[in-house]
């Protein structure tokens, strides 16, 4: 079965420190790969996707940017992280090419930035 | 471009009472539908997805939606509300995009002994 590891769980950093958030997906080839973002009070914010290897749409400018070394690895990173990276951080992963495939979610990484 | 709308960002319904999640969606196209529930602290979890083989679908936990192009809702049912089912929900869509979902603002259900 497939299963997805997201970590850290939790995460203080201070303003101006970087970040790197890490997500594994196991037990399948390929996945469409996504980086929400919920933050207080909002809903879910779609951060990146990606469809393959070295793949990464970015769907809101921001200070944060994400890779794909692997094919079931997502990196979040940020260089100098801001008060307003302050969240919920969600991992999900979902069937490449499957209109019907619901996405797949991580338990989440909470990051607080002081 | 796809998107979906939930009304009302918190609800709240009696122990054993009917629990209704409102959600609508535009698009001219068939609509890809999904409910997804969040309890405090974790990831989202699927409870049902709209798969254009029936307008009734069934899901997890005894929830169900029905799809009604007439209205574009896709509203979440339960007949009997359990404190267990507090939590929020998500309605969410493909679309805006290729394999990008996008999703409601939530809606907390609070149940009420």
């Amino acid at each position: 079965s497939q299963t997805i590891h997201q970590w850290p769980a939790t995460l203080v950093q201070p303003v101006g420190s970087p970040l790197s958030l890490e997500c594994t997906v196991e037990g399948t080839s390929n996945p469409n790969l996504y980086w929400y973002r919920q933050a207080a009070g909002r809903g879910l914010q779609l951060l990146f996707y990606s469809v393959g290897i070295g793949q990464i749409s970015s769907e809101v400018p921001q200070n944060l940017s994400a890779s794909r070394p692997q094919d079931r690895q997502f990196i979040l990173s940020s260089k100098k992280l801001l008060l307003s990276d302050s969240g919920f951080y969600l991992c999900a992963w979902s069937v490449a090419g499957g209109f019907n495939s619901p996405l797949h979610f991580g338990n989440g990484t909470r990051l607080t930035v002081t | 471009a796809q998107s979906v709308t939930q009304l009302g960002s918190h609800v709240s319904v009696s122990e054993g009472a009917l629990v209704l999640l409102r959600c609508n969606y535009s698009s001219s196209v068939p609509p890809y539908l999904f409910w997804y529930v969040q309890y405090p602290n974790q990831g989202l979890q699927l409870l049902l997805k709209y798969t254009s083989a029936a307008t009734l679908v069934k899901g997890i936990n005894g929830f169900e939606a029905e799809f009604k192009k007439s209205e574009t809702s896709f509203h979440l049912t339960k007949p009997s509300a359990h404190m267990s089912d507090a939590a929020e929900y998500f309605c969410a869509s493909y679309g805006g995009g290729y394999q990008k979902v996008t999703f409601g603002t939530g809606t907390k259900l609070q149940v009420i002994p």
